[in-house]
């Protein structure tokens, strides 16, 4: 069964650094999305892209964030300069079509800023 | 007032017995609706979509939706303690972003 991959599963970092999480979504999918999930809080929704754009974005998604699909099949997301407020579960999701339809969560990137 | 809002738990059920979950949403034209399970340090895994009033069943799952009351709820039926996590009702307009609950944690004790 296809599945959204991401990588790396784990990614320690120092503040300021830069970080890019990968993720590899479902092939015949058009959404994709990023979302985080602060330790013991809710999931949060980050972004949306489609069509080479972004879709949608949240408050949460300020200058210090952007995604990009290089190819046709990556999505990354990438945080300039890292706060340890960052530190968080991120998920990236994809579905197939713009209708009523279900959307898939990779395994996430455990990001932890020290 | 929370966008999506999810019964408060810890949610404690016996082995064997019906766990129900339930969740309001705040924005009238959500179209879609969906429950994940969600394991510590783990990412959500979608077990339920409802799109339509009504009920949907899936196996030891069943889903209802009263998009009149703002409402959508997940009963497990036959609960085994391999049903314990953290259940999220998240609620979607057209292909936009998910809108989470808190989480409804349930515990289901052999």
């Amino acid at each position: 069964e296809p599945e959204v991959t991401q990588t790396p599963s784990h990614q320690v970092t120092q503040m300021g650094q830069e970080v890019i999480l990968r993720c590899v979504p479902i092939s015949n999918h058009l959404y994709f999305y990023w979302y985080r999930q602060i330790l013991g809080q809710k999931v949060e929704f980050l972004v949306s892209f489609y069509n080479n754009e972004i879709s949608e974005k949240s408050e949460i998604f300020d200058d210090q964030f952007s995604v990009e699909r290089p190819d046709g099949s990556n999505f990354t997301l990438k945080i300039r300069s890292t706060k340890l407020e960052d530190s968080a579960m991120y998920f990236c999701a994809s579905r197939p079509s713009a209708g009523p339809s279900e959307q898939y969560f990779g395994p996430g990137t455990r990001l932890t800023v020290t | 007032q929370k966008e999506v809002e999810q019964n408060s738990g810890p949610l404690s059920v016996p082995e064997g017995a019906i766990a129900s979950l339930n969740c309001t949403y705040s924005d009238r034209v959500s179209q879609s609706f969906f429950w994940y399970r969600q394991y510590s340090g783990k990412s959500p895994e979608l077990i339920m979509s409802i799109y339509s009033n009504g009920d949907k069943e899936d196996g030891r799952f069943t889903a209802q939706l009263n998009k009149a009351s703002q409402y959508v709820s997940l009963l497990i039926r036959d609960s085994q303690p391999s049903d314990s996590a953290t259940y999220l009702c998240a609620v979607t307009l057209n292909a936009g972003k998910s809108t989470f609950g808190d989480g409804t944690t349930l515990t289901v004790k052999p």
